[in-house]
């Protein structure tokens, strides 16, 4: 079945550790995103990429990375220098970024730090 | 720029009632419209979307919304609620002028009572 893994699905994680989320797709999709989603504020464009080895940065990038080395993949860190990680977190892809906007979701990645 | 607002972070129904969900956007140009579902510690499923045509969408487990470009409003409707819809509903807009990443509304937790 094609369709998006994410891993792992609960992580715990002790202060100033970098801490990476996997995220790997098989749907042949282009446009890969990232997601963080805390309780009463929706969910809140990290990251986002169009095609592989490019990405740009969505409306909270600060302490995280990413990269884009495969079409299939868009790993997650989360660094340091987040001051606030603990969080769920949600990657999506779409067909191609000119879209309808229309997006997939892995199952997400419960990220608690100590 | 597009963003939307879903009013009522909760909405509380008894089995078999009328499910509403309210949803309104903002766009400068033509949007795409989106409902999805969340339950807990899950990701995202799409319920229905607009792109083009007919106003009125019907959506899986038989939700469906209406848009009304007039009151740039696009509400989520359930004749009868079953106790399975619980969960937490999200509406989403995208558009060119967003560069076709969709915007999310904070999300509206249904709660269905026996």
């Amino acid at each position: 079945d094609g369709g998006i893994t994410q891993s792992p699905k609960y992580l715990f994680r002790k202060e100033g550790q970098n801490v990476t989320l996997s995220c790997e797709q098989n749907l042949n999709h282009d446009a890969m995103y990232w997601y963080r989603q805390d309780p009463g504020q929706g969910l809140r464009l990290i990251y986002y990429s169009q095609i592989v080895n490019d990405f740009q940065k969505g409306d909270i990038a600060e302490g995280y990375s990413v990269s884009r080395e495969k079409k299939e993949s868009f790993p997650l860190t989360v660094t340091s220098a987040q001051k606030n990680p603990t969080a769920f977190y949600l990657c999506a892809s779409s067909i191609k970024h000119s879209n309808t906007g229309e997006l997939f979701f892995g199952e997400g990645s419960r990220l608690t730090v100590l | 720029a597009q963003s939307v607002t879903q009013l009522g972070s909760h909405v509380s129904v008894s089995e078999g009632a009328l499910v509403l969900l309210r949803c309104n956007y903002s766009s400068s140009v033509p949007p795409y419209l989106f409902w999805y579902v969340q339950y807990p510690n899950q990701g995202l499923q799409l319920l229905l979307k607009y792109t083009t045509g007919a106003t009125l969408v019907k959506g899986i487990n038989g939700f469906e919304a209406e848009f009304k470009k007039s009151e740039t409003s696009f509400h989520l409707t359930k004749p009868s609620a079953h106790m399975s819809d619980a969960a937490e509903y999200f509406c989403a807009v995208s558009s060119s002028g967003g560069s076709y990443i969709p915007t999310f509304g904070r999300g509206t937790s249904l709660i269905v009572h026996p």
